[in-house]
């Protein structure tokens, strides 16, 4: 079957630097997304990778590693509206995106 | 980037009634679209996959005759939900594919509460 982990919630301080890591298996790889989700709000989209490496995005960061199954999304400098869902989805071999269960992150002053 | 419109944001209704939710594509057209519906806590759970002009395919577990879907034009897809109850009540959203590398784009999502 095809499945994507990811831890269920980090806690982390103003100011600091936090990694969110995602693990997945799935029939195909078309690349791997993240989102961010707040509550009660639709998934909003930070970041795509699609070969290994690391994609840079202003505060926010990806890195992939395809022979791994394995993805991070990195958040510098966090500020409080960084509270929220943080998602990791694979579009598979049929194009098709699924998703994790979600990180959810909180920040503490 | 393409916009998906969502309506209603959120819906209170009774046990027994059905509740429609629209979603539009405002400025392209989409073939297909995904519907999700997601519990507190817990990630998206794909529903069903509509597609313009013909019936949609729905995942396993999922009943297609309370979860009605019509994508009838290539700007709006629509989810019914009939004879709602409250283990209904979630939070349900709707996305266009992007190709390839885009992402996908969602619509602002429905809560929907059955008292």
């Amino acid at each position: 079957g095809q499945n994507i982990d990811q831890p269920t919630e980090m806690t982390a301080t103003e100011g600091a630097i936090v990694q969110i890591n995602c693990t997945y298996q799935t029939s195909g790889f078309n690349g791997l997304f993240w989102y961010q989700q707040h509550a009660g709000e639709a998934p909003t989209f930070l970041s795509y990778n699609v070969l290994d490496g690391l994609e840079e995005k202003g505060r926010f960061s990806s890195f992939l590693s395809r022979s791994k199954g394995y993805s991070y999304l990195l958040l510098k400098e966090l500020q409080m509206k960084d509270s929220a869902s943080y998602l990791c989805a694979v579009k598979d071999s049929n194009y098709q995106l699924i998703w994790g269960a979600g990180t959810k992150l909180i920040i503490k002053p | 980037g393409a916009v998906v419109s969502q309506h209603p944001s959120w819906v209170i209704c009774k046990s027994g009634t059905s509740v429609k939710i629209e979603c539009r594509s405002l400025d392209f057209q989409a073939t297909t679209m995904f519907w999700y519906r997601q519990f507190p806590k817990q990630s998206l759970m794909l529903m069903a996959t509509s597609n313009e002009g013909s019936k949609a395919t729905y995942e396993q577990g999922v009943e297609k005759d309370k979860f009605l879907i019509n994508h009838a034009s290539l700007t709006l897809s629509t989810l019914t939900v009939t004879s709602a109850h409250p283990e209904d009540s979630s939070f349900y959203i709707c996305s266009a594919p992007g190709t390839g590398a885009t992402e996908a784009f969602f619509g602002q999502g429905t809560r929907l509460t059955v008292v």
